[in-house]
């Protein structure tokens, strides 16, 4: 069953303006941990921000925010004042605390920032 | 600097032949992964493994095998019987634990193409 959700193939944002990627999550555990990787066009995987379950606030991490809704379970990046740079694919993860190993990937959205 | 490094960055095999990526990092984490990538997807997972002499077939095992002789190294060996090897492959690492929120750190990838 798919455990990490992200409904959004592709994305637009004007530079300077803020966007959301959505990821939705699917766990029985109680302890898991939420992950956002970006990836640019050459390849390599760049960790962005973690939120864990039993975090009460939510994560921030310079110009990126998680917007966490456990009952929801949801974990939307929230990346402010858009750069060019930010245009890359961005992953969402999930590891859950019983299972070592096995972080589960989302499909990935692909944001363009626009000039 | 610490990290991970994988070599070669691309990779042309002939059909029917194994070909191993190497994967080597110098962050003194006991636990290392493999993942597969292809086109416009997410990571899946091969094997990881969390100490020396020792790893777990992960989602996509099948035709594909490992050896953790160091702590260092993970090494991942593609053989004749993975039906569709093209692909980019992506080594990380962590640290052990049984707690959810260790990161994991990526080497840059491989991208493997059978000709």
């Amino acid at each position: 069953a798919q455990k990490i959700t992200q409904t959004q193939p592709g994305m637009f944002v004007q530079e300077k303006e803020a966007v959301t990627l959505d990821c939705t999550y699917d766990t029985s555990d109680q302890s898991y941990g939420l992950f956002w990787y970006k990836q640019p066009s050459s390849g390599e995987m760049i960790f962005l921000i973690y939120q864990g379950s039993y975090d009460e606030q939510n994560a921030t991490e310079g110009r990126y925010s998680l917007n966490f809704q456990k009952a929801r379970k949801s974990a939307n990046l929230v990346i402010s004042a858009s750069q060019l740079g930010d245009s890359a694919m961005y992953f969402c993860a999930m590891r859950e605390g019983r299972v070592l190993g096995d972080m589960r990937f989302g499909a990935g959205t692909r944001l363009t920032v626009k000039p | 600097d610490g990290g991970i490094t994988q070599s070669p960055k691309y990779l042309f095999r002939k059909e029917g032949q194994n070909v191993t990526l190497s994967c080597e990092q110098n962050l003194n984490h006991d636990a290392m992964y493999w993942y597969r990538q292809d086109p416009g997807q997410g990571l899946r997972l091969i094997y990881y493994s969390q100490i020396v002499n020792d790893f777990q077939k992960g989602d996509i095992a099948e035709g594909y095998s490992v050896s953790r002789e160091k702590k260092e190294s993970f090494p991942l060996t593609v053989t004749s019987a993975q039906k569709n090897p093209t692909a980019f492959y992506l080594c990380a690492s962590s640290i052990r634990s049984l707690v959810a929120y260790n990161e994991q750190f990526f080497g840059p990838g491989t991208r493997l193409t059978v000709l």
